[in-house]
């Protein structure tokens, strides 16, 4: 069964402070990879997806890179802002043992950034 | 561009009582997911759809039943709701599947049962 764990649960960082979150997952057989933003009582907004056989992607302030082998990934925030303030979810796509694809979630890191 | 619309966004029930959560996208995906997320727990499984005309269970099935008439829609159904499911609801769709599939997400709905 997929499992998958970001930590920290809680970032406070001082605004401009680049940094890095993480999550890890248990079955390296993914198709992808998909960073989230969700804020509060709100849906969930797509940040990044990394397919399986990449390595990276960036998008303006985000670069979030996929080590498959070893179930990890980062998404890294330059220059954080005040307006970063969020919870950052990932969630990986594989085959459920009912031969379908699935999402699986992490719990997520709550991020704020102090002006 | 609607997306993923949710009906409605916020409910209240009394334990007992029935409701059907209405999920539709208009970009023509054939997987549409529901889910529930709860504190501290994330967000988790409840039933999924391949296409029209199939269901099938995720992680949290209980008390709950699905249902996809139509490619665009996705249903959610509570018989007799309990306490326990007072929860944030969401859909999710994507293409077939692949590589590069990305899952969209609906904004939301938050049920209370008291």
């Amino acid at each position: 069964k997929q499992e998958v764990t970001q930590i920290p649960a809680a970032l406070s960082v001082p605004e401009g402070e680049n940094l890095v979150l993480n999550c890890s997952f248990t079955d390296s057989a993914i198709y992808n990879l998909q960073w989230f933003r969700q804020d509060p009582g709100k849906g969930l907004t797509s940040l990044l997806l990394i397919q399986s056989s990449q390595r990276e992607q960036t998008s303006g302030r985000l670069n979030a890179s996929l080590d498959k082998s070893s179930g990890r990934s980062t998404l890294y925030i330059a220059a954080s802002q005040p307006g970063d303030s969020a919870t950052y979810l990932c969630a990986v796509r594989d085959l459920s043992s009912g031969g379908y694809q699935k999402v699986t979630f992490g719990t997520g890191t709550k991020l704020q950034v102090i002006p | 561009n609607a997306g993923v619309t949710q009906t409605p966004k916020f409910r209240v029930l009394k334990t007992g009582q029935s409701m059907t959560l209405l999920c539709a996208q208009d970009m023509n995906h054939e997987y549409m997911y529901w889910y529930r997320q709860d504190p501290g727990m994330g967000l988790r499984l409840i039933h999924y759809s391949v296409g029209e005309g199939t269901t099938a269970k995720g992680e949290v099935p209980d008390g709950y039943n699905v249902s996809r008439l139509k490619k665009q829609n996705f249903l959610l159904g509570l018989e007799s709701a309990a306490p326990s499911q007072t929860s944030v609801y969401f859909c999710a769709s994507s293409r077939t599947g692949g590589f590069a599939t990305e899952a969209f997400f609906g904004q939301g709905t938050r049920l209370t049962v008291v």
